[in-house]
């Protein structure tokens, strides 16, 4: 089966410029993650969606951060103005419904250069 | 915290060599479950321990979870220069996504 899709895989701004991400998860896969990794860390979760509706944004810095999931298929995350800190990499990943083993499936993930 | 700290930071062995990494945490869990990231790719799940269960092997790797001691290791025996990766260990606490350590940055030296 085909893995998660993420485009694009490196992005280099300016800050203040903004910058979309998209995800398309395996087919099936009803719960969907954005993650950030900064350089030297572990993920950190941004947003997770159950179909089109959001479960978890408690971490998802609102004032600069979107993200958005239509017909409960392809993500799109959003940062807008871009901030120095902001440089990492944006994961995407994706779940099994029901999964009796809660195993996350992670795409390729999406380098953000903010210069 | 609900998230892993993984010991040690870096590791480097030679090949066939055996590696231990460790995890500590300190909430409740469902299950544990360790990553592995090759440089510049995403995570890929290497093993699933949960919260009732003591050891679990998958080929050459060996996990262990003390629950009372909140703590969980790794073990990858007879080590290869493919190995050479990032590992991380992933808190289910039931109550929000998995939380991810700060991980073991693993070196194989042919």
């Amino acid at each position: 089966e085909a893995g998660v899709a993420q485009s694009p895989r490196y992005k280099i701004i300016e800050k203040r410029q903004s910058v979309a991400f998209w995800c398309n998860p395996i087919s099936g896969h009803a719960t969907l993650y954005w993650y950030q990794q900064i350089l030297g860390q572990g993920p950190k979760l941004l947003i997770q969606f159950q179909n089109n509706g959001v479960v978890d944004d408690s971490q998802l810095p609102k004032d600069r951060f979107s993200a958005e999931r239509l017909k409960g298929v392809d993500s799109t995350l959003k940062i807008q103005p871009a901030k120095l800190e902001d440089s990492a990499v944006y994961l995407c990943a994706s779940s099994a419904p029901r999964s009796n083993t809660g195993e996350l499936f992670f795409g390729e993930g999406s380098r953000l250069t903010v210069l | 915290s609900q998230q892993g700290e993984e010991d040690p930071q870096a590791l480097s062995i030679q090949e066939g060599e055996n590696a231990t990494m460790n995890c500590s945490y300190k909430t409740s869990i469902n299950n544990l479950q360790w990553y592995r990231q090759n440089s510049g790719r995403g995570l890929v799940h290497l093993i699933l321990i949960r919260s009732n269960e003591r050891e679990k092997h998958s080929g050459r790797l060996r996990v262990t979870l003390d629950t009372s001691k909140k703590s969980s290791s790794l073990l990858i025996t007879a080590s290869r220069a493919a190995d050479t990766a990032s590992y991380f260990c992933a808190l289910d606490t039931g109550r929000r996504a998995l939380t991810f350590g700060s991980g073991t940055r693993l070196q194989v030296q042919p």
